[in-house]
């Protein structure tokens, strides 16, 4: 059982262009998340989504970011003309469906790093 | 405001020796996680509980809801047990809504 999968694993873009991470929840979860940990800060939480629904944005910056969980397909997490501000690592992670307070499941993360 | 606190900081400690990092959090929460994170960015998640304890070889968490208070034990340490440690903690709203705290960086001595 595979867990949770991101990619890529680092990406670099230039100010300006767009990036696209991709995370796969693990088999069986309809529950994806994802964070932001930006250099030598915690963790913060950006989104939270459901299979063709998103449940809860409350973190997510109000400009350039968007976030997509296709009932096909992986999560996307979509950055629209990236800044310097934007580099960090960004983890997604997911868990089974249902009410309450369910574990979530990290996957490696993906360093973006934005020249 | 709603916050984690994590002390301490950074926490340098000798093989073999009982290491505890304690989490203080302001609001009422149903859970909490403790996660570790390796140098290589990872995260694995260690525990999730909403009280008592609970033990997975080594390392054991406790949660005391009325004093919002929890710690992670480490027994017999181990280098491989050097990491960052992070408290998170699930506050009202949705189930994903976590609030995290700074990390602790653990750094065991051979």
């Amino acid at each position: 059982n595979a867990g949770v999968m991101q990619n890529p694993r680092h990406l670099v873009r230039r100010r300006g262009q767009e990036a696209r991470l991709r995370c796969s929840p693990m088999k069986g979860h309809s529950h994806v998340y994802w964070y932001r940990q930006l250099p030598e800060e915690g963790l913060k939480f950006m989104v939270y989504l459901q299979k063709e629904n998103i449940i809860d944005e409350s973190g997510m910056p109000k400009e350039r970011f968007s976030a997509e969980f296709p009932k096909e397909g992986p999560s996307i997490l979509r950055i629209q003309q990236v800044v310097r501000g934007d580099s960090a690592a960004y983890f997604c992670a997911s868990s089974v469906p249902g009410q309450g307070s369910y574990e979530q499941y990290f996957g490696p993360g993906t360093r973006l790093t934005v020249t | 405001k709603n916050e984690v606190e994590q002390s301490p900081q950074n926490l340098t400690a000798q093989e073999g020796e009982f290491i505890t990092i304690n989490c203080s959090y302001s609001v009422g929460i149903s859970a909490l996680h403790w996660l570790q994170q390796h140098p290589g960015g990872g995260i694995v998640s260690l525990f999730m509980l909403s009280s008592g304890k609970k033990k997975h070889g080594r390392l054991i968490a406790t949660i005391n809801i009325q004093e919002k208070h929890s710690s992670l034990h480490i027994t017999a340490s181990h280098p491989r047990d050097s990491a960052v440690y992070i408290c998170a903690v699930y506050y009202g709203g949705s189930q994903g809504n976590l609030i995290f705290g700074k990390g602790t960086k653990l750094s065991v001595k051979p």
